[in-house]
């Protein structure tokens, strides 16, 4: 079945980058996503990747995916205090198909 | 463009009674979910309607839980009746669903938060 794997927290100074790790177990995951959720709010995508993809870069997000070993990372270049929220990870078979969400990382960014 | 639009935001309750939480999608967007987010968890599914059709509920506890989209549009998720262990956010989103390519983005409402006394 699947099954995503998140840590569950993260602590960084503003101005440095922040790593969040993620793994997931169903080898077809043809889509793997961001989220991000802000307290009291629902989840927005940040951003997604396709898994005929190593890299993606989106402004200050760059995602790494290493298919070999199911590992999903979102990296923040110059982490700003706005950033502090939830991160989801989420997996799905296809466009069409039902995401899987991890129990998320909560970022925090102190000044 | 108005995003998906949840209500109640908040809700609280004693055990046993009746509550009910209603969504409306973004227009166009086919396909229609409710998860449940407890506190600290990510979110689970608990229903997905394509259109008017429930095409999986099957982590849906239909003792207690019920839901309907009647004209694949507006949805209603009712509890009757709730229990302690049902407080927690009950989130809707919508997503265009099914045609030409699709990534597969989800929108959210902003969730509607039960408690159960």
């Amino acid at each position: 079945g699947e099954d995503v794997e998140q840590s569950l927290f993260l602590s960084v100074r503003e101005g440095d980058s922040s790593v969040i790790n993620c793994t997931y177990t169903d080898s077809s995951s043809t889509y793997l996503y961001w989220y991000k959720q802000e307290p009291g709010a629902g989840l927005q995508l940040l951003t997604y990747i396709f898994s005929n993809m190593d890299m993606k870069q989106d402004q200050r997000l760059t995602v790494l995916l290493n298919k070999k070993d199911k590992h999903l990372s979102l990296r923040i270049a110059d982490t700003q205090t706005g950033d502090s929220a939830i991160y989801f990870c989420a997996e799905s078979l296809s466009g069409y198909s039902t995401l899987t969400f991890g129990k998320g990382t909560m970022l925090l960014v102190s000044p | 463009e108005a995003g998906v639009v949840q209500s109640p935001r908040y809700k609280i309750i004693e055990k046993k009674q009746p509550v009910a939480f209603w969504c409306n999608p973004i227009s166009g967007h086919n396909t229609l979910y409710w998860y449940l987010q407890n506190l600290g968890q990510g979110p689970e599914l608990l229903i997905r309607y394509e259109n008017e059709e429930a095409v999986d509920d099957s982590q849906l506890p239909k003792d207690r839980f019920s839901a309907e989209r009647l004209k694949g549009v507006d949805s209603t998720l009712k509890i009757q009746p709730a229990e302690l262990g049902d407080s927690a956010v009950y989130l809707c989103a919508s997503s265009l669903g099914g045609g030409t390519a699709n990534t597969g983005e989800l929108f959210f409402g902003e969730g509607s938060r039960l408690t159960v006394l």
